[in-house]
């Protein structure tokens, strides 16, 4: 049982270029995030799925494109890298019902745009 | 909107010190209170968790009491150990935010033997 996978671990892209982040979980969680991690500031959501199929904007989606086209697997697309969007990116998951939505996460992607 | 506010860090302390973090929120009603800790290199995992006013959730000797009066969910823990170095989230889940959480800015413990 691998939890929640991320690849790449790191990527280097210039000014311009496009990318996709691919997110897998094996916990048959209906729900996944993807999150963006920058000092001082948290985490702050930049998209969500609450099933194959749907997704949704979270705080910060301008500039990423998501697709949840497998119900395991959750990308986040940059289509035109901006330096701004240098950050860590986690993806997480949990399942659809219960008290507390406990999220799972994966252990981040680093992107650095130059 | 729905907030939360970490202390400032990061927060340097010996091994057996006692360890406070404080977090208070602002939202409506009667949110989910949850501490998350990030171990170098990794990911977030849950540390422990609140669903109602006056409710302590504990883990690993680690302690928060959900406060409505004082908005606050502060985590404490009587002696930190080496091993318990790491980024520290506040965050919380609103009545109405679905499983959507919100987090604080993150606190970083470095524990010194």
């Amino acid at each position: 049982n691998a939890g929640v996978t991320q690849t790449p671990k790191f990527r280097v892209l210039k000014t311009g270029q496009s990318m996709t982040l691919l997110c897998a979980q094996d916990m048959n969680h209906e729900y996944m995030y993807w999150y963006r991690q920058d000092p001082g500031m948290g985490l702050r959501l930049i998209h969500y799925s609450v099933g194959e199929g749907t997704t949704a904007k979270g705080e910060v989606p301008d500039g990423y494109n998501v697709s949840r086209l497998k119900k395991q697997n959750f990308l986040l697309g940059l289509e035109s890298a901006a330096p701004s969007q240098t950050s860590v990116y986690f993806c997480a998951s949990s399942y659809s019902a219960g008290a507390t939505y406990e999220q799972y996460f994966g252990p981040g992607t680093r992107l650095t745009v130059t | 909107g729905n907030s939360v506010t970490q202390m400032e860090g990061p927060v340097t302390l010996s091994e057996e010190a006692f360890l406070t973090i404080n977090c208070t929120y602002t939202a409506t009603g009667y949110p989910s209170l949850f501490w998350y800790v990030q171990y170098p290199g990794e990911g977030l995992q849950l540390l422990l968790k609140a669903t109602k006013a006056d409710d302590k959730g504990s883990n690993k000797g680690f302690e928060a009491t959900y406060r409505k009066e004082t908005t606050s969910f502060h985590l404490e823990k009587d002696s930190v150990q080496v091993s318990d170095s790491a980024v520290y989230f506040c965050a919380l889940r609103g009545e109405t935010s679905g499983s959507r959480l919100t987090f604080g800015e993150g606190t970083q413990l470095t524990v010194n033997p």
